[in-house]
This record gives structure tokens, sequence and C-alpha cells, in this order.
């Protein structure tokens, strides 16, 4: 069974400051892990995702993740926070491919100027 | 379509009333889920298709609850009875492998039960 555990429900950041939103997933088979971000009234946008292909994912508007195995995590990181960056964001798991996926409980991210 | 498209964005029921919502996934993927989402929460898994085969409908939470995709491309998730805890966004989201088993979702239709 997969699951995702997200630590920290909320995250304040200065404008500027480094961004560091952790995600620690459990999977019985090699992972697909994605994250997803949900600006406030608006639909999931993908962000990221790991697909095995290399272990340092880069995505958009500057995000990247970094699966570690031996830690089963793939925290999601950005150096220099935004403002636009204020948002709810989503690590969420898949084993396989067209399989169900498992969301964790979101952690709502806010920039302080 | 460009993505998923979901109908009605906004739908308010009265409690007892029976609602019908549309996605519309993207052309061509095979996979379609349906989630809810309460104010606060992260999204929870109801059901999901492989093209008209509906492969798992764990998560619905009561048998007032019924997806359908009878011809493997549009899909809807139908409520009877609603009553008050329904309300949520229910978010409707397509995949395909051929896109490196990304989901991409619609914008989800927002229920209100009164």
């Amino acid at each position: 069974a997969q699951s995702v555990t997200q630590l920290g429900s909320h995250v304040s950041v200065s404008e500027g400051a480094l961004v560091l939103l952790r995600c620690n997933y459990s999977s019985s088979v090699p992972p697909y892990l994605f994250w997803y971000v949900q600006y406030p009234n608006q639909g999931l946008q993908l962000l990221l995702k790991y697909t095995s292909a290399a272990t340092l994912v880069k995505g958009i508007n500057g995000f990247e993740a970094e699966f570690k195995k031996s830690e089963t995590s793939f925290h999601l990181t950005k150096p220099s926070a935004h403002m636009s960056d204020a948002a709810e964001y989503f690590c969420v798991v898949s084993d396989l491919p067209g399989n169900q996926f498992y969301f964790g409980t979101g952690t709502s991210l806010t920039v302080i100027p | 379509g460009a993505g998923v498209s979901q109908s009605p964005r906004y739908k308010v029921a009265k409690r007892g009333q029976d609602v019908a919502l549309r996605c519309d996934p993207i052309s061509g993927h095979v996979s379609l889920f349906w989630y809810q989402q309460a104010l606060g929460q992260g999204p929870e898994f109801l059901t999901y298709f492989q093209n008209e085969a509906q492969l798992d409908k764990s998560g619905l939470p009561s048998d007032r609850f019924f997806a359908e995709r009878p011809e493997g491309s549009v899909s809807t998730l139908k409520i009877q009875r609603t009553q008050q805890e329904d309300s949520a966004v229910y978010l409707c989201a397509s995949s395909s492998r051929t896109e490196g088993n990304t989901i991409y979702f619609g914008e989800g239709s927002w229920l209100t039960v009164v």
C-alpha cells in the first residue's frame, strides 16, 4: 500500500528565503512521486514529478525536489520564495502507471513580505 | 480538448436533491479519476476508470454516489439525495501512460448543499 505524509500543515517564509516543504512516502514498490500546487479557488497544477529517471527533479517556477530512497523522502525546495508562491502544496504517490494516486494532507505556504 | 473540463463549475443544491457532475477528460486519456476535496483538506479518492471499466470504487462514501463512463471518455458523477456533508469540490483527473503517468486535473465542480 502507498501513503504520503507531509510534515507541517502550514509553513511561513519570508520573501527571498528558502522554501522547504517536507514529504515522506511509503510504498511497497518503486513509486511515482509528484508535487502539485493549488492556488486559491483554482485546480491542481503539476509542479514536478519523479519517475526514476533522475533523483533530482526540476519543476516549474523554480521548484525542485530530490528523491531519497534511503530516507523515503521527496522534499520540495525553492531557493528564494516569491509572493506568488503562496498556495497549497500536495505531495502525491502512485505505484503503477494509471493506478490510484494517494495525496498528502497538503502544506499551506505563506510568504511574508 | 486542451485540458480536463468539468461542469458545472458551481452548483448549489437543496438537501435531498440529486446532482450530476460532468467530466470531459483530455482526449485519448485512458484513465479517469474522481476525487472529493472538502474545505481545507486534501483530495480524497472516490473512483477510478480505465476506459469504460470502473476498476475501483472503494472511495465512494455511500450508495448515494454513482459514477459512470459508458463510452470510455466523458464521465458523470451522480449524487442522489444530497446531504450537507456532500458539500465539497469534486475533482476529475485523467492520465495516460504515454505521458509518464502524470495526472491532469480539471478545475473542479464546487458543490454546496443547503
